[in-house]
Formats: structure tokens, sequence, C-alpha cells
């Protein structure tokens, strides 16, 4: 089954850190470029970052560039998010996501999204 | 950065009704739109890709239209499934900015 599973969420004061993982399986994730996307307490969707298949390229939103940082281990099918300088407004559920069906590519849509791991900035 | 912008915020509809959603960009896109179906608590869930063209399994009933910075999403028969809030989203650019979203009611 074709799946993504994030973990690493959980509640941080402002200022600290967390590392998000998601785990692929189903697919040959090294061929995908993945995405993190979030999405604030009963607010709308915003992407956050995306890493092509063999990490050469990323990419992030203004507003985390310089405080996340993406990453991924293609051996263990795993993408990363270290997030660092967190605020409040970063407080969100934090999805992984790909494209998988058809042409894909770093600049693509999204067919497959994990289930989301809540991250709260809060002291 | 290229920002989306959707009309309506809100919807509301009937069981049957047509209805449509509008996204503008504030620069030329070309066709690189793709349109997303959420539900409380649940991921998004991809509709169309590439302005117009329908993702695997996504019933007919959904139709994508428009190119440059003005694209409609469009529900011909409105099913009691469809009652939930989409959003578009550009990926012409590193920016990937999504729209704030149309939440469709039951009227």
């Amino acid at each position: 089954e074709v799946q993504l599973l994030e973990s690493g969420g959980g509640l941080v004061q402002p200022g600290g850190s967390l590392r998000l993982s998601c785990t692929a399986s189903g697919f040959m994730f090294s061929s995908y470029a993945m995405s993190w996307v979030r999405q604030a307490p009963g607010k709308g969707l915003e992407w956050v970052s995306a890493m092509s298949g063999n990490g050469g390229r990323t990419d992030y939103a203004d507003s985390v560039k310089g405080r996340f940082t993406i990453s991924r281990d293609n051996s263990k099918n795993t993408l990363y998010l270290q997030m660092n300088s967190l605020r409040g407004d970063d407080t969100a559920v934090y999805y992984c996501a790909t494209k998988i069906r058809g042409v894909t590519g770093i600049l693509d849509a999204i067919d497959m999204w994990g289930q989301g791991t809540v991250v709260t900035v809060s002291s | 950065d290229i920002q989306m912008t959707q009309s309506p915020s809100t919807l509301s509809a009937s069981v049957g009704d047509r209805v449509t959603i509008t996204c503008r960009a504030s620069q030329s896109i070309s066709r690189w739109l793709a349109w997303y179906q959420q539900k409380p608590g649940k991921a998004p869930k991809l509709l169309i890709y590439k302005a117009s063209s329908l993702d695997s399994g996504v019933p007919s009933r959904f139709s994508g239209s428009g190119s440059g910075t003005e694209f409609t999403l469009s529900i011909s028969s409105l099913q009691p499934d469809d009652f939930a809030t989409y959003y578009c989203q550009q990926y012409n650019s590193y920016s990937r900015t999504f729209g704030q979203g149309t939440k469709v009611e039951i009227k």
C-alpha cells in the first residue's frame, strides 16, 4: 500500500526546535520530489518546503526560510523537516505530501498526503 | 510571490445545484493550477491538475477551466459528499501558493 506516515509533532516552547519525519512506503521514494504543507487551526493550507528526489534542489516558503531545513534519507525512505526558532504562528498540522501518479516533478500538484502531525508552539 | 484569490469565500447551495468557484492569480501561471477538496479533520484530496485534468477516480461532475490568471472549478450537480472546503494552488513558481479556500455549505 502506498503510504506516508508523519511523526515527531508535539508541544514546544517559542524559540525551540523540533524535527518532523515522514516515512514512505509502497513506492520508489528516491524517484519523487517531496513536500511539507501545513494548516494552522481553522485556517487554510500553506506550502512550506519541497525537495527533489535526489535532494539536489530545495525550495522554502518565505515564512520559514532560514529557520526550517528539509532533508531526506533515501536509504530509509524518510523525509525530514528540521524546525528551529519556532514561533506561535508555526502552530499547525504538518502534512508530508507528494505527487506519484503520471509524470512528476518538484513543481507539481499533490496527489498523495500523509495523515498529518500536530505541532503546537506555546509557553 | 504569486497571490491566489478565491471567490466566494463561502457558498451556500443545494443538492443538485451547479456551483462554480473562481481562483485568480496575481500574475500569469499558464495552466499550472490544481484544485483540492478538504473535509474536516482530513488531508486534502486532489481533484484537478494542470487547470483542467481530472485526477484518477474523481467523479466527472467536477471540471476545471482557465489559463493565465483566471480559473474556475465547477461541480455540475452538487452531491451530499461534495460539501467541503475547496482550495486552488499554483505550482508555476517556487512559492506554490494556495488560495484561501471556499467553503461549500448546505443551503
